[in-house]
This record gives C-alpha cells, sequence and structure tokens, in this order.
C-alpha cells in the first residue's frame, strides 16, 4: 500500500489554522496514523487509529478520514508544531508503510 | 519510564555488515514487537521490517528482503538489527519503535508510540 501525502511542503504563520493529507492506494480502514519529527529527533506519535489522540498531545491536532483518504488538521500553529509531519498506515500489520512527508515551515 | 536505548553510531565499509542494538525497559518486552525504521539524510522515514518479541518471528520489506536480519535476545530485552551488503546508499539513521497497540471497539490498532534515539550509520570507503 502506497502512501501519497500533499503538499510536500507548506508555509504558515502562528495562528494560522493547517491541513494535510494523505491518501492510500488501497482503503486502509481507518489504520492509519501520524507522526510529528522534529529536526535531529525521533518522531512522536501524535494520532493512532487516524482520529484518535494520543495522550499528552495537546488537543489542536486533529486527524479525519476512513478508506483512502485522511487528514491531519492542526487548528491554531503554535511555534513548536513547526516541523515534519508524516502518515503511516498499519492496516497490513505487522507490514508497515510511511507517506513521504509534509514538511511545515513557518512563513 | 519506558525506553529504548540503541547502540552507538557506525561507521562500515561497502560491502560490509552492521549490528545495531535496540534495549528495552520499562515495559513487559515480550508484550509488544519491535519495528526498525531508518532515514537516509534529508529524506523520509522507510520502514525496514519488525520482529515479535515473544516468538522471535519477523516481516521484512520488500526493499530490504535478504539483506536485514532482526532477533531478539528475552534475557536481555534487547533486538537487533543486522544489515549486510552495506552501500553507501544505506548511510541513514537507523530508529527502533515499540510496536504498540490500543484496543478500540474491539480492534487493534497497531502504531510505535516509543522510538529510540536513532543510530548513525555511515557507509564509506
Amino acid at each position: 500500500i502506497q502512501l501519497t501525502q500533499s503538499p510536500a511542503s507548506l508555509s504558515a504563520s502562528v495562528g494560522d489554522r493547517v491541513t494535510i493529507t494523505c491518501r492510500a492506494s488501497q482503503t486502509v480502514s481507518n489504520y492509519l496514523n501520524w507522526y510529528q519529527q522534529k529536526p535531529g529527533k525521533a518522531p512522536r506519535l501524535l494520532i493512532f487509529a487516524a482520529s484518535s489522540l494520543k495522550s499528552g498531545v495537546p488537543s489542536r491536532f486533529n486527524g479525519s478520514g476512513s478508506g483512502t483518504d485522511f487528514s491531519l488538521t492542526i487548528s491554531s500553529l503554535q511555534p513548536e508544531d513547526f516541523a515534519t509531519y508524516y502518515c503511516q498506515q498499519s492496516f497490513t500489520t505487522p507490514l508497515y508503510t510511511f507517506g513521504q512527508g509534509t514538511k511545515l515551515e513557518i512563513k | 519510564q519506558i525506553q529504548l536505548v540503541q547502540s552507538g553510531g557506525e561507521v562500515q565499509k561497502p560491502g560490509a555488515s552492521v549490528k545495531v542494538s535496540c534495549k528495552a525497559s520499562g515495559y513487559s518486552f515480550t508484550t509488544f514487537g519491535i519495528s526498525w525504521v531508518r532515514q537516509a539524510p534529508g529524506q523520509g522515514l522507510e520502514w525496514m521490517g519488525w520482529i515479535n518479541a515473544e516468538h522471535g518471528n519477523s516481516n521484512y520489506a520488500q526493499n530490504f528482503q535478504g539483506r536485514v536480519t532482526l532477533t531478539r535476545d528475552t534475557s536481555t530485552d534487547t533486538v537487533y538489527m543486522e544489515l549486510r551488503s552495506l552501500r553507501s546508499d544505506d548511510t541513514a539513521v537507523y530508529y527502533c519503535a515499540r510496536d504498540h497497540h490500543d484496543i478500540l471497539s474491539g480492534n487493534f490498532y497497531y502504531n510505535m508510540d516509543v522510538w529510540g534515539k536513532g543510530t548513525t550509520v555511515t557507509v564509506s570507503s
């Protein structure tokens, strides 16, 4: 299963609402996770099962979608949110794939 | 606290092998599998493979079939990733991650909830 994220990069300002999309080449139901990665750091799990917020993750992060189309929305960007975001499917567990990533930069 | 501690950076020559370790602590080791993910410089995340920590069975991404082997030692709660026939494009940071599952409405949802800090492997002649 291939995952295609869009856009590849995105410039936004603090306080903006942004949405990143992830499209699967075939259905993954709601077996879709989102991760955040900052430079030089390991990825951090944000969302699992397409829309469930990992404990400790701020509520401004919201995941939605099912089947082949998913989105990650950050409702009001904070300075610490500028990072790269990856989707990952677990429908074919334990064979996994990641999207190619979306880099969120400060405008 | 729950953590995965990886071995230190490696420099290897093309054609050689590398073996990276990932020691788990803070949870019951055999309860969750471990995945390995790599990231080449400036590139995205690439899933390599997974091992069942209890039984030792494993699955690998097609790109790495025949070149990577995951093993585990339940006496030390450690997983090992060996990559053979190294090439320059294997230069990357290699991460181990716990293959956690959350149960919602009776379904198991797998996700990588704890990550090691990464091990840099450099392949250069």
